[in-house]
């Protein structure tokens, strides 16, 4: 089972460029989220998707948009790059809205915007 | 806000050691608590997951208890062994949605 898949791995930006990290699970989970980790900071949530086709605000959605594309699939959608945005971006998924359900963890995308 | 501490934020044991990693949390109305193991460079792997009206949980030589009116969680490693030396978050969810708050972690190595 390949579980979340995350892509790119990598990635260098330069200030205000686009992009869109991808993300994928094949285990039929209805939630989904993306965190950002840093330093110093551990993970804080940027977006959820609690179930196909809604979407909602984590602690730090600023800079950031997301598309949950159908069940399988959310991305988060960098329009204009900043430096602060350098970071490793983490997607997980659960089954639902069940409190016992836990989170798995994508590998992460590491993202540098210089 | 909810904040979640971790302490120590490093700890180094010799193989075979009993240890304990401690999480805190300021705002007592938890729905959940989880702690996660992040090897470097990697993602994070659910460890065990505590429901707000429980005590505590056990995985195999992992054990993690939950002092909720005191803020409080505690994970218990037996043994410890190499294999465990890893970097341990701690994360505390309000609601079902699991919006979690984590802790900045406990980055722990075990030598031989």
């Amino acid at each position: 089972n390949a579980g979340v898949t995350q892509t790119p791995k990598f990635q260098v930006l330069k200030t205000g460029q686009s992009m869109t990290l991808q993300c994928a699970q094949d285990m039929n989970h209805n939630s989904m989220y993306w965190y950002r980790q840093d330093p110093g900071m551990g993970l804080r949530l940027i977006y959820y998707s609690a179930s196909e086709g809604t979407t909602d605000k984590g602690e730090v959605p600023n800079g950031y948009n997301v598309s949950r594309l159908n069940k399988r699939e959310f991305s988060l959608r960098l329009e204009s790059a900043a430096p602060s945005q350098t970071s490793v971006y983490f997607c997980a998924s659960r089954p639902g809205q069940s409190g016992k359900n836990i989170q798995y963890f994508g590998a992460g995308t590491r993202l540098s915007v210089l | 806000k909810q904040e979640v501490t971790q302490i120590p934020a490093a700890l180094s044991v010799p193989e075979g050691e009993n240890l304990v990693l401690n999480c805190s949390f300021t705002d007592s109305a938890i729905y959940n608590l989880q702690w996660f193991r992040q090897d470097p460079g990697k993602g994070l792997t659910s460890l065990l997951l505590i429901q707000s009206s429980q005590r505590e949980q056990t995985s195999g030589r992992l054990n993690a208890s939950l002092d909720k009116s005191s803020g409080r969680s505690t994970l218990y490693i037996a043994a410890s062994q190499p294999g465990d030396s890893a970097t341990y978050l701690c994360a505390v969810s309000d609601t079902g949605f699991q919006k979690l708050v984590f802790g900045t972690g406990t980055r722990l190595l075990v030598s031989p």
